[in-house]
């Protein structure tokens, strides 16, 4: 399985919004609601922060929301602050019931 | 909240194997998919396998398939990924996840911290 096509960075100024895509393909993003979106900062494991595309857990930020178009699914941050500033990873279930991640996206707070 | 905490990576030689641990509490382990994620040095999240709450399904990516078996024991809350014939590519900090109806089902809502496998002679 290949891995989900992210922009390797992202930037912003405070208070600005980003979004981060997640290209797959009708085998996976664009063939089940089942992308999640995860925050990992440095030396630590990752964080979930969206599931089944638009679902934000409790206690997660509603700064954060997802969507999907077709085989892309995107994240993106609102009133973007310095925590944010982290790698951040999608993933898929695939038709192979498997699951493939993004290639990771580092956002910059400038 | 639910913890996780895998054990059992170490320095291995090329074509080593090791069996790595993952321990479950304040959580319903019996009841949930369970799976092995790993990362590089410096690299992307990849996920390896799963495993069915009951442990009559089991699934692998590509590379990893013939060489690591995952299993799990509910009765002892714990998960293990048995990893053989080890490459140089091997190399990652290893996490166990959880998915639950936290992250409907299909998201990795609890990790571990991980356990570093390092492949070298």
């Amino acid at each position: 399985q290949s891995a989900l096509t992210q922009p390797a960075s992202v930037s912003g100024s405070p208070g600005q919004s980003i979004t981060i895509s997640c290209t797959g393909t009708s085998s996976d993003v664009g063939g089940y609601n089942y992308v999640s979106w995860y925050q990992q900062h440095p030396g630590k494991a990752p964080k979930f922060m969206i599931y089944d595309v638009s679902n934000r857990p409790s206690g997660v930020s509603n700064r954060f929301s997802g969507s999907k178009s077709g085989n892309t699914a995107s994240l993106t941050i609102s009133g973007l602050q310095a925590e944010d500033e982290a790698d951040y990873y999608c993933s898929s279930f695939t038709s192979s019931d498997t699951y493939v991640f993004g290639t990771g996206t580092k956002v910059t707070v400038l | 909240e639910a913890q996780l905490v895998e054990s059992g990576g170490g320095l291995v030689q090329p074509g080593g194997s090791l069996r790595l641990s993952c321990a479950a509490s304040e959580f319903s382990f019996s009841n949930y998919w369970m799976s092995w994620v790993r990362q590089a040095p410096g690299k992307g999240l990849e996920w390896v396998a799963n495993i069915k709450d009951d442990g009559s399904t089991k699934n692998y990516v590509d590379s990893v398939r013939g060489r690591f078996t995952i299993s799990r024991d509910n009765a002892k809350n714990s998960l293990y990924l048995q990893v053989n014939s080890l490459r140089a590519e091997d190399t990652a900090m290893y996490y166990c996840a959880s998915t639950t109806y936290r992250g409907g089902w299909y998201a990795f809502d609890y990790w571990g911290q991980g356990t570093l496998v390092t492949v070298s002679s």
